[in-house]
């Protein structure tokens, strides 16, 4: 089975300048979550969609950041404009439905991808 | 506000000695936590997880124990290998409504195992 996998795995911007960051789940995986994790720090929250959903968007840090989940697959985050503050690493995560595990056995834990790591100049 | 609280950035321990990884949260709402292990340029890879009902769970040499009145959880790896050397995020979760929630990470811990 196929991982998470995010694309592109690194990309370097000038500040005032647009970026797209892709995420591709887990194939059956209802719940998508974006993270970010700066300069080291700790790994915060941006939003989770369930589906085509936003059901939680609160971690987002203002509106320059714009998340899409069109036809309830793939995932894109799109920085415009790009801040140096924005520098770090983008993480995606998806899971399985709390109820589709129980029934299927399986586990609705967070699996993430290997990140984007986005540097601003 | 970290709500979640890795304070020891890096470890170091002996293979084949005990490594404990320290969390401590504030938020009283918290009933799920887990620890993710996290690989140079890799996402984080779940690891073990427990509920606020539990005050242990353990999985092969991976036991995580939780002190609800300290707010206040550790993870145990008995014995430590060289493959455990990594970064150990300690994370925590609400499922108050029995779903998919956000989770609230720490800052990590590096742990390296010395050989």
């Amino acid at each position: 089975e196929a991982g998470v996998t995010q694309f592109p795995s690194h990309s370097v911007i000038e500040k005032g300048q647009t970026v797209t960051l892709r995420c591709d789940p887990i194939s059956g995986h209802d719940n998508l979550y974006w993270y970010r994790r700066v300069m080291g720090k700790e790994i915060k929250f941006l939003l989770h969609f369930v589906k085509e959903s936003k059901q939680d968007e609160s971690g987002m840090p203002n509106n320059r950041f714009l998340a899409e989940r069109t036809g309830g697959t793939y995932s894109t985050l799109k920085v415009q404009p790009a801040e140096l503050e924005d520098s770090g690493v983008y993480f995606c995560a998806s899971s399985q439905d709390v109820l589709t595990s129980f029934w299927t056995g399986g586990s609705y834990e967070q699996y993430f991808g290997p990140g984007t790591r986005l540097t601003v100049t | 506000d970290q709500q979640v609280k890795q304070n020891s950035p890096s470890l170091s321990v002996q293979e084949g000695r005990i490594s404990i990884l320290n969390c401590d949260y504030t938020n009283s709402m918290f009933d799920y936590f887990l620890w993710y292990k996290k690989y140079p340029a890799e996402g984080p890879t779940f690891l073990i997880s427990i509920s606020s009902i539990k005050d242990k769970n353990e999985d092969g040499r991976f036991t995580v124990f939780l002190n609800k009145s300290a707010k206040h959880l550790s993870l145990h790896i008995v014995p430590s290998q060289p493959g455990d050397s990594a970064v150990y995020f300690c994370a925590a979760s609400t499922e108050t409504n029995f779903g998919n929630e956000k989770l609230t990470f720490g800052t990590g811990t590096r742990l390296t195992i010395i050989p």
